[in-house]
């Protein structure tokens, strides 16, 4: 069974702060690795994906992704309150119908 | 135009009812997802279908049948209701890549709470 590891937190931030959110996942032949935001009560939305080691950048938000060690980031920079919520990683399992593996979650809370 | 719904958006029932949940996407995707995510938050795909076909059936109790009349729709039938059954069940679609990426919409979730 894949899986995806992340602390549950709550990350606690100040506002204007970086927030740094961390993923690590199990299977080596993994390809795509997803981030999405998921406040209380809502469903889950996507953030951004990677596929390439190294960052990729949208906006206040940065994915990385170290595949030598199997582990996936997402930087948020300027945290705002708004940005509290859960964030879950997810990696793509290939072996099995190419379905998502989702992480536990890691709470943020941004205070301002 | 809500581009995954989800009806109903909450269910509340009796231990050993039957229930269903609808699903329709309007996106034009070719994959659809039934997840469920437990009171600890933890999201589990429990079945996907890909025009209609089952692609992935996770290891559910058989008491779970999901149907897909075309790929536009997936609902997920309950039979037998338990009290463990209590959750938010998560529709989603995605279209089909050829990068094996699924970039997943979810909808709104339907919160089932077994009494």
């Amino acid at each position: 069974q894949k899986e995806v590891e992340q602390n549950s937190g709550p990350l606690s931030v100040p506002e204007g702060a970086i927030a740094s959110l961390n993923c690590t996942y199990s299977d080596r032949g993994s390809q795509s690795f997803f981030w999405y935001r998921q406040y209380s009560g809502k469903s889950p939305e996507l953030i951004m994906f990677i596929y390439s080691n190294g960052d990729k950048e949208d906006g206040r938000f940065t994915a990385q992704l170290n595949k030598a060690s199997q582990y996936v980031s997402l930087l948020i920079r300027d945290s705002q309150p708004s940005d509290s919520a859960t964030y879950l990683c997810a990696v793509n399992d290939l072996e099995y119908g190419n379905k998502l593996v989702f992480g536990a979650g890691t709470i943020l809370r941004v205070k301002s | 135009d809500t581009a995954v719904s989800q009806t109903p958006k909450y269910l509340v029932t009796q231990m050993g009812n039957d229930k269903s949940i609808k699903c329709e996407q309007n996106l034009g995707h070719d994959t659809m997802y039934w997840y469920k995510q437990d009171s600890k938050k933890f999201l589990k795909i429990m079945f996907s279908y890909n025009n209609k076909e089952l692609i992935i059936n996770e290891t559910v109790p058989n008491r779970f049948s999901p149907k897909s009349p075309d790929k536009a729709h997936l609902n997920l039938h309950i039979n037998s209701l338990e009290l463990g059954d209590s959750a938010v069940y998560f529709c989603a679609s995605s279209p089909t890549s050829s990068s094996g990426a699924n970039v997943l919409t979810f909808g709104a979730g339907s919160r089932l709470t077994v009494l």
